[in-house]
């Protein structure tokens, strides 16, 4: 069965700090996907990003950046300077077949508190 | 553009009541649905799927269910509801296929609070 896993339980920083949010997963399949969603404290979980198993480029999008080893199974968020904005919880996803469909497997979650 | 309405967003309900969440996806066709459950300890429980009108996946066993009468539109249902069913419940959609690569729209959830 797969797996993701989120050691992180909670973070805190102060702003501008640069902070990493740890995520490690176990699969047996050779293609799949990883993800990264944010929830906010409205609850609604917004998509980050989507990384293919074949593609091991590390991925930065204004100040959020990603890495992803597939060494050692790892797939990584950065956040540089971070701002009271990001305060949320953090959430890795790994992309899963049951039964001839696909869905997400979840880790449980980081949540990241930024104090100005 | 798509859009997905989630309600009610917050519930309050008496042990032993029924309960009924509905989830519509509008913008797009056949999608696939899911409704997840968010416990106390933040992790996402996926509860049902659905590939199309009336074919209905549950993940795990409980006190709930789930149907999908219409192409765009997805209940979570329960004629009882237990203590142990409070949490956060969401409802997301992807595209309609057989990838691992869709990602997942999410509803704004609904706080359910049995008493």
């Amino acid at each position: 069965a797969q797996k993701v896993t989120q050691a992180q339980t909670e973070i805190s920083v102060v702003e501008k700090e640069d902070v990493t949010l740890d995520c490690v997963y176990e699969t047996r399949d050779t293609t799949y996907y990883l993800f990264w969603y944010k929830q906010p404290p409205s609850g609604e979980l917004v998509f980050l990003i989507r990384r293919n198993s074949f593609d091991e480029q590390n991925e930065i999008s204004g100040r959020y950046s990603w890495n992803f080893q597939k060494s050692t199974s790892s797939f990584n968020f950065t956040i540089t300077a971070s701002q009271v904005v990001d305060s949320a919880v953090y959430f890795c996803a790994l992309s899963e077949w049951l039964r001839g469909y696909s869905t997400l497997t979840f880790g449980k979650g980081t949540m990241l508190l930024v104090s100005p | 553009s798509q859009t997905i309405h989630q309600w009610p967003a917050t519930l309050v309900q008496p042990v032993g009541s029924p309960l009924s969440l509905e989830c519509t996806v509008e913008g797009t066709s056949n999608p696939n649905l899911y409704w997840y459950r968010q416990a106390a300890g933040r992790g996402l429980q996926l509860l049902f799927y659905s590939v199309g009108i009336g074919q209905i996946s549950s993940e795990v066993p409980q006190n709930l269910s789930a149907s999908r009468p219409q192409d765009r539109q997805f209940i979570l249902s329960s004629k009882k509801l237990l203590l142990s069913d409070s949490g956060f419940y969401l409802c997301a959609w992807s595209v309609a296929g057989s990838s691992t690569n869709e990602k997942l729209f999410f509803g704004s959830g609904t706080q359910l609070s049995v008493l």
